[in-house]
């Protein structure tokens, strides 16, 4: 089955500096790469998401890339503020139709 | 926009007793729902899928006898922790897809299970 590895665990950034979490996967029938951000206690919320017949998407601060050939995607986020300061989660959607997710980032933005 | 709605938010139950979670979809059909099980500061780990009409397919390590899931309709799927001990205290969380692979899954709102 699927497996998804996310890296780092912890990533610390000055407010206004970029962050970039990564993630691979192990599944090269998976197209579907979501994105989530998730406070503790609550459901994970979509923050963007690629599908396998794009290379990149952005969306404000938020850019995802996909680089199917290597079974990666990567999250970046530019001009980071406070409130970005959460768990985020990558996930691939394997061949069965389930979500996979990764292990998780905590992200700190320092004001 | 698409709801699921997950019921209870949180509950503490007794080691020995059974509980059930409920999750339903509001407003569209579910015939595949998934079950994560979440412990503090960890990933969301699937437990199993639960299939409209049919037995669910568990994940290797999953105990079907413990974790028993009904999906009786194509709006309702129930998770029903059976013998609960201690170690299953956890934030159980459902999700379904909106209409099949690759489109937008919707999640439950979660339920913290607490089992003293």
């Amino acid at each position: 089955g699927e497996n998804v590895e996310q890296h780092p665990s912890t990533l610390s950034v000055q407010e206004g500096d970029s962050a970039v979490i990564k993630c691979t996967y192990s599944d090269s029938a998976s197209n579907y790469f979501p994105w989530y951000k998730q406070e503790l206690g609550k459901r994970p919320q979509l923050i963007i998401d690629i599908r396998s017949n794009v290379g990149e998407k952005k969306d404000q601060r938020i850019a995802v890339t996909l680089n199917k050939t290597a079974k990666h995607f990567s999250l970046h986020i530019t001009e980071t503020q406070p409130e970005d300061s959460a768990v985020y989660f990558c996930a691939a959607e394997d061949s069965s139709y389930k979500l996979i997710f990764g292990s998780g980032t905590r992200l700190l933005v320092r004001p | 926009g698409a709801v699921v709605s997950q019921h209870p938010s949180r509950v503490i139950c007794k080691s020995g007793t059974s509980v059930k979670i409920e999750c339903r979809s509001l407003d569209f059909q579910a015939t595949t729902m998934f079950w994560y099980r979440q412990f503090p500061k960890q990933s969301l780990m699937l437990m199993a899928t639960s299939n409209e009409g049919s037995k669910a397919t568990y994940e290797q390590g999953v105990e079907k006898d413990k974790f028993l899931i009904n999906h009786a309709s194509l709006t309702l799927s129930t998770l029903t922790v059976t013998s609960a001990h201690p170690e299953d205290s956890s934030f159980y969380i459902c999700s379904a897809p909106g209409q099949g692979r690759g489109n937008t899954i919707y999640f439950g709102e979660g339920s913290w299970l607490t089992v003293v």
